[in-house]
């Protein structure tokens, strides 16, 4: 079986501040790839990053980094300096490469005041 | 590449009546496709796989007579939701995967459809 969790549900950052979400993953495979989504209001899903299981370095897009650490199966998403058009519900997503299917997290509702 | 449509984007349909959705792969091809549903606030819950030339594999507690999926080509999906209620009212989403590719772990999302049933 397969599980993401994303243990905060919503949060609120004031425009600037730099915010994480969480992730944490399960999964007995040893190949799987993992996803971060964002889904503005308008409900598209906006595909951010993939990674896969044996690549573990650390990556960074203008104002977004991730960090993956196997070690403590989590696969967290910063935004540096956060802006308004960053206010969404982002998902974390886990594709084992037995499983064959996408298990997506609950989902974290990021709101930047300004 | 790798882009994924759907149609329509939105749809409002009386109760007891069938709408049909359609998923398309547009520049590749997917012997597989996903459907997905996602309830207000909540998360994308996979309704069922559907494969190309064969019947969909549905997850438990989706009524596959309810919801018919018929993948009849390399590039198009349909998922009718027959009878449609008011609690069908739903984010319907579809990706596909590109099995032409050596790792065909990547899935790519469509823009989803939006149903409300009256």
């Amino acid at each position: 079986a397969q599980k993401v969790t994303q243990a905060q549900t919503e949060i609120s950052v004031v425009e600037k501040e730099d915010v994480t979400l969480d992730c944490v993953y399960e999964t007995r495979d040893t190949t799987y790839y993992l996803f971060w989504y964002k889904q503005p209001p308008s409900g598209e899903l906006v595909f951010l990053i993939r990674r896969n299981s044996f690549d573990e370095q650390n990556e960074i897009s203008g104002r977004y980094s991730w960090n993956f650490q196997k070690s403590t199966s989590s696969f967290n998403f910063t935004i540096t300096a956060s802006q308004v058009v960053d206010s969404a519900v982002y998902f974390c997503a886990l594709l084992s490469g037995g499983y064959q299917k996408v298990t997506f997290g609950t989902g974290t509702k990021l709101q930047v005041i300004p | 590449g790798a882009v994924v449509s759907q149609h329509p984007s939105r749809v409002i349909c009386k109760s007891g009546t069938s709408v049909k959705i359609e998923c398309r792969s547009l520049d590749f091809q997917a012997t597989t496709m996903f459907w997905y549903r996602q309830f207000p606030k909540q998360s994308l819950m996979l309704m069922a796989t559907s494969n190309e030339g064969s019947k969909a594999t549905y997850e438990q507690g989706v009524e596959k007579d309810k919801f018919l999926i018929n993948h009849a080509s390399l590039t198009l999906s349909t998922l009718t939701v027959t009878s449609a209620h008011p609690e069908d009212s739903s984010f319907y989403i579809c990706s596909a995967r590109d099995t032409t590719r050596i790792s065909s772990y990547e899935q790519y999302f469509g823009p989803g459809t939006r149903l409300t049933v009256t």
